[in-house]
């Protein structure tokens, strides 16, 4: 069974920074790139960055650029979204997503089996 | 990036009604589409993925046609379980981006 789930998050003031975890099992988590989602309380979906299988192609959305990173760690199954520089505007549920395809990074992505998210919230 | 526009944002049906949302690209898309269901609370749920396959385990009720810029998605004969908000979402190209969702209630 597929499982992905999300840890880290909590209340942190304007400028602070966050680490994001997500623990993978029940598929080869080396072979499918990784996604995060975040949805701000009572909105839509947005859509925040990717990285491949092997770590070494990532897509970060315009908002999230040069504020956070995405790594992951195939020892450990793990994949993390290191967020700096934070704002209000970032207060949202943040979702792991594992993609569907093997596919080259980019080309297709449809993301198959999302975390239960993990709320962060930035406020002085 | 590519804009998503999803209609209605909100529709009201009964048990047993056919239910369509519909999905446009702003640009070509081909069949790189994806529909997902939210519940309260809950995360999204893929149901529907390249336009028109369905996602294992998900009832064949629900189904997706369309392809270039402009989508359909369908639930045939409505359930109580089916009431939630429905996202599409186009898969072809970063950033991937979603519309804005329709949520659907039981009447």
């Amino acid at each position: 069974e597929v499982r992905v789930v999300e840890s880290g998050g909590g209340l942190v003031q304007p400028g602070e920074s966050l680490r994001l975890s997500c623990s993978a099992s029940g598929f080869i988590f080396s072979e499918y790139a990784m996604h995060w989602v975040r949805q701000a309380p009572g909105k839509g979906l947005e859509y925040v960055s990717a990285l491949s299988g092997g770590g070494d192609d990532t897509f970060y959305a315009d908002s999230v650029k040069g504020r956070f990173i995405t790594s992951r760690d195939n020892t450990r199954n793990t994949l993390y979204l290191q967020m700096s520089g934070l704002r209000a505007d970032d207060t949202a549920v943040y979702y792991c997503v594992k993609d569907k395809e093997r596919a080259i990074f980019g080309v297709i992505s449809t993301l198959e089996y999302w975390g239960q998210g993990t709320l962060i919230s930035v406020s002085s | 990036d590519i804009q998503m526009t999803q209609s209605p944002s909100s529709v009201s049906a009964s048990v047993g009604d056919r239910v369509t949302i519909t999905c446009r690209a702003s640009q070509v898309i081909y069949s790189w589409l994806d529909w997902y269901q939210q519940k309260p609370g809950k995360a999204p749920k893929l149901l529907i993925f390249h336009a028109s396959k369905l996602q294992s385990g998900v009832p064949s009720r629900f189904s997706g046609t369309g392809s270039g810029t402009d989508f359909i998605f369908t639930i045939n004969s409505l359930q109580p379980e089916d009431s939630a908000t429905y996202y599409c979402q186009q898969a072809g190209r970063f950033p991937l981006t979603f519309g804005g969702g329709t949520k659907v209630e039981i009447k």
